[in-house]
């Protein structure tokens, strides 16, 4: 079974800097699709950006970018220009290719920005 | 991004009683929704996977017999928690996924707090 791993349960930033969140993940499959998720403290679920695991480009998304080491599986968020509005839980998340199509979440990273 | 709703945000209900959550894409037709279940400080935990016009696909440890789960329409699919007890409360998310074109993409609805008292 796939499995993602977030091993920074909380994070801080000054506000206008850069912050790296860390996601790895494990699977078998050649196909697949990595995404982060923002949840606010109003608990909505957003789609910050998502990746194609055959692209070797790294998606980006304004502000948002992402460093994916396919060989290492390894999905991390760069978050540049911090935003008091970007403080949120991050959710990292895998997706199957084939079957079900179900997303796999990691545990989260809290991410704090400081005025 | 596409939009899904859920409604009620928020519900409080009396032990023993069924509460319904309903899950509605709002700009798109989604074949497969996911309900899924967040305790406080938690990740999400997938519950069931909701297919229209078929019977849902449970995740190991979910209780079908609990937690009924409806696709009846491509807008719709509802969550009914029966016989409710305070262990059951939480706050239910669905997705809805957006598979027009090459974005497959699940969009989630904004969480259904439930209390049960």
């Amino acid at each position: 079974a796939q499995t993602v791993t977030q091993s920074q349960p909380e994070m801080s930033v000054q506000e206008a800097e850069t912050v790296t969140l860390s996601c790895t993940y494990d699977t078998s499959e050649s196909d697949y699709y990595l995404f982060w998720y923002k949840q606010p403290p109003s608990r909505q679920m957003i789609l910050v950006i998502r990746q194609e695991a055959y692209k070797q480009q790294n998606a980006t998304e304004n502000r948002f970018s992402v460093n994916f080491q396919k060989a290492a599986k390894s999905f991390s968020l760069k978050i540049s220009d911090s935003q008091l509005g970007d403080a949120a839980m991050y959710f990292c998340a895998y997706r199957s290719g084939q079957g079900a199509q179900k997303l796999v979440f990691g545990q989260g990273t809290r991410l704090t920005i400081n005025p | 991004g596409a939009v899904v709703s859920q409604h009620p945000s928020w519900v409080i209900c009396k032990s023993g009683t069924s509460v319904k959550i309903e899950c509605r894409s709002l700009d798109f037709q989604a074949t497969t929704m996911f309900w899924y279940r967040q305790f406080p400080k938690q990740s999400l935990m997938l519950m069931a996977t909701s297919n229209e016009g078929s019977k849902a696909t449970y995740e190991q440890g979910v209780e079908k017999d609990k937690f009924l789960i409806n696709h009846a329409s491509l807008t719709l699919s509802t969550l009914t928690v029966t016989s409710a007890h305070p262990e059951d409360s939480s706050f239910y998310i669905c997705s809805a996924r957006d598979d027009r074109g090459v974005t497959d993409t699940q969009y989630f609805g904004p969480g259904t707090r439930l209390t049960v008292l």
